[in-house]
């Protein structure tokens, strides 16, 4: 059975650009959600989406967005990039429903430089 | 505010000995805890998980308890061998969404 896919693995943007991070769950996965790891941060939650609908989402800034197609794909987009953007890009998926253990697979991640 | 934390940013133990890594938490709303290895370049990995209303999971040389009066979980790998250095992450998923919350992680270095 094939992981969690992410793409691109590397990107480098400069300031004011956008970026489009794409992940691929793993097959019968309907739950994508995505994290941004940062040095100081740690490991944080940005959102998850369910078919096709954002279910949940973290506490970050109207430039992160994201969206889940038909086949559970999903893209994350942030729009105007900052310097404190750089970070790595974690998309993880999972069965989604309830009553699971919780256990969220992850992918690669997207290491996105800022310059 | 972080509502799960890791207090111990590394630990080196000897092959063959037990690792011990510690994981407190302050919130009640988490009904799962779960345990990521993180390579450097790779994503985390699972390992174990437990719910909130166990008190112990075993999974081959990973044992993960929970003392939910003391809001603290700790993971024990025995024995510990080299290939286990790695970092690991304390997760809690919150009880009413799909999301996982993070601890800062414990890089653990198993000395051969």
């Amino acid at each position: 059975k094939a992981g969690v896919t992410q793409t691109p693995r590397y990107l480098i943007k400069t300031r004011g650009q956008q970026v489009t991070l794409s992940c691929s769950p793993i097959s019968g996965h309907r739950s994508v959600s995505w994290y941004q790891q940062t040095p100081g941060q740690g490991l944080q939650f940005l959102f998850e989406y369910f078919s096709e609908t954002q279910r949940n989402k973290g506490n970050f800034p109207g430039r992160f967005s994201g969206r889940q197609f038909s086949n559970s794909r999903s893209e994350m987009n942030v729009s105007t990039l900052e310097l404190g953007d750089s970070a790595l890009y974690l998309c993880a998926s999972s069965l989604g429903t309830s009553g699971g253990q919780g256990i969220q697979y992850f992918g690669a991640g997207t290491r996105l430089s800022v310059l | 505010d972080q509502q799960v934390k890791q207090n111990s940013p590394s630990l080196s133990v000897q092959e063959g000995r037990i690792s011990i890594l510690n994981c407190d938490y302050t919130n009640s709303m988490f009904d799962y805890f779960l345990w990521y290895k993180k390579y450097p370049a790779e994503g985390p990995t699972f390992l174990i998980s437990i719910s909130s209303i166990k008190d112990k999971n075993e999974d081959g040389r990973f044992t993960v308890f929970l003392n939910k009066s003391a809001k603290h979980l700790s993971l024990h790998i025995v024995p510990s061998q080299p290939g286990d250095s790695a970092v690991y992450f304390c997760a809690a998923r919150w009880e009413y969404g799909n999301k996982l919350v993070f601890g800062a992680g414990t890089i653990l270095r198993v000395k051969s």
